[in-house]
């Protein structure tokens, strides 16, 4: 069973650097992208990017000049450095795993994202 | 401000139909049959429940079913059940910014 796991510090000072790792089990860096979304009761769900396996990037348009993510493959890991941070930032930070159906010996890609970490909440804050 | 537009909340009986829409533009919604549906209950991570407009994981039931028209995606759950209470969010491919989530629905059983 894939399971996915954040972690890092839970408090962070404005205008820092938060930096959050996920820890994949029970599956290999190179089924999938990986993405990172974040969750606030003032903004809802966001889309922050996604890393592909062999560590191409896609950024949210409005985060992109913040946003850092890496892949370590011999650890089974994601990181996420996003600088700068305000209160807005201020969320509940997932990783996820893209949905690939696997058809044979054929793998096909979907846009969903068919399994979450159980989340890190972030707060930014003096 | 989501990109993309959902009643803040519906609500049914047990056993009941309730359909949550989704609307965007052809920018998003309406450009791509890339349209998900997550469930989420209360301090739990969200729940994929539809993908590709109208497929369901393995594992989801067939209550749940997607469609869409133009710029908006639908969310159907049939008959009702209390462990279906919960937010559902709605999300797109987007050519403007990847991938966009709508702002919410809370499914009340009442």
């Amino acid at each position: 069973q894939v399971q996915l796991q954040e972690s890092g510090p839970g408090l962070v000072k404005p205008s820092e650097t938060l930096s959050l790792i996920c820890n994949v089990s029970g599956d290999s860096m190179s089924s999938s992208d990986w993405y990172w979304i974040r969750q606030s009761a003032g903004r809802g769900l966001e889309w922050i990017g996604r890393i592909s396996a062999s560590g191409s990037t896609d950024y949210n348009p409005s985060l992109k000049s913040r946003v850092t993510m890496s892949l370590d493959t011999s650890k089974n890991q994601l990181s996420l450095r996003l600088s700068s941070v305000t209160a807005a930032d201020t969320a509940v930070y997932y990783c996820a795993r893209r949905l690939v159906v696997v058809v044979g010996a054929t793998r096909y890609y979907y846009f969903g994202v068919d399994v979450w970490g159980q989340g890190a909440t972030v707060t930014v804050s003096s | 401000q989501s990109a993309l537009t959902q009643p803040r909340s519906v609500s049914g009986s047990p056993g009941q139909s309730v359909t949550i829409s989704c609307t965007g533009t052809s920018s998003d919604v309406g450009g791509y049959n890339w349209v998900s549906w997550y469930q989420q209950h209360p301090d739990k991570a969200p729940k994929l429940m539809i993908f590709h407009v109208n497929q369901r994981p393995s594992g989801v039931p067939d209550r749940f079913s997607g469609s869409k028209s133009d710029n908006t995606a639908s969310l159907t759950i049939s008959g009702l059940q209390a462990d279906d209470e919960a937010d559902y969010f709605c999300s797109s491919y987007a050519d403007y910014s990847f991938y966009v989530f709508g702002p919410g629905t809370k499914v009340t059983v009442l």
